[in-house]
């Protein structure tokens, strides 16, 4: 079935600090990709997404490239800053279906 | 932007009490979900819907049950509230299009079961 890893964490970085959160996926077609975030307290808000291969999603300094040689995702930002403390999340949707199939979220902890 | 909102935020009640978290949704999105989180883990669907008058079950076993009678209403009722249904609660919504199947999120309902 279909599956989405990611890197556990917490990940501690310090202010300016090069970032990558790794994300892998299993799925038998062609699906979409997806980087949620979700701030202290508050719901989950879309960060970024890519569609088919190659693509390039970003948003607020953070990319990641549609990967299908090695089935990955990898979040990244080169200066990452406090505000951007976070859990975050990678998901994958296929066409022939509505659902989201999660990965376990990767905690972010940014140090002044 | 989405706009999809729930209340009440944070509700802390009673054991064996009745509870209704509301979820209303103005993008005219057909799916709606309910998903269960306990804070900075992982996501767990409970309930979904495709449209008026469709419920399902997620993947999660729960307690609750909800209803679809209106295309932008999707609430969720806990019969009788335990403190093991003390969680976070998020209702999202979603739109199918030509980037694929998007989910919205509302911020969430923080529940406290004493």
């Amino acid at each position: 079935g279909n599956s989405v890893t990611q890197m556990e964490g917490p990940v501690t970085l310090s202010e300016e600090a090069f970032l990558t959160i790794n994300c892998t996926y299993t799925a038998t077609g062609y699906p979409s990709l997806f980087w949620y975030v979700q701030y202290p307290g508050e719901g989950l808000q879309l960060l970024l997404k890519a569609t088919k291969a190659d693509d390039k999603g970003s948003n607020k300094g953070f990319e990641a490239t549609y990967r299908k040689e090695t089935t990955s995702f990898h979040l990244e930002k080169g200066s990452v800053q406090v505000s951007d403390s976070a859990v975050y999340f990678c998901a994958l949707s296929e066409d022939s279906n509505y659902q989201l199939i999660w990965g376990a979220g990767t905690k972010l902890i940014i140090k002044p | 932007e989405a706009d999809i909102y729930q209340t009440p935020r944070y509700l802390v009640i009673g054991t064996g009490k009745k509870i209704t978290l509301e979820c209303s949704q103005t993008m005219g999105h057909d799916k709606m979900y309910w998903y269960q989180q306990d804070p900075g883990m992982e996501l767990h669907l409970i309930h979904y819907s495709y449209g008026v008058n469709s419920t399902e079950k997620g993947d999660l076993s729960s307690e609750s049950t909800v209803s679809r009678i209106r295309t932008e209403h999707f609430p969720l009722t806990l019969e009788s509230a335990r403190p093991s249904h003390t969680s976070q609660y998020l209702c999202a919504s979603s739109e199918y299009g030509p980037s694929g199947n998007t989910i919205y999120f509302g911020e969430g309902s923080w529940l406290t079961v004493v």
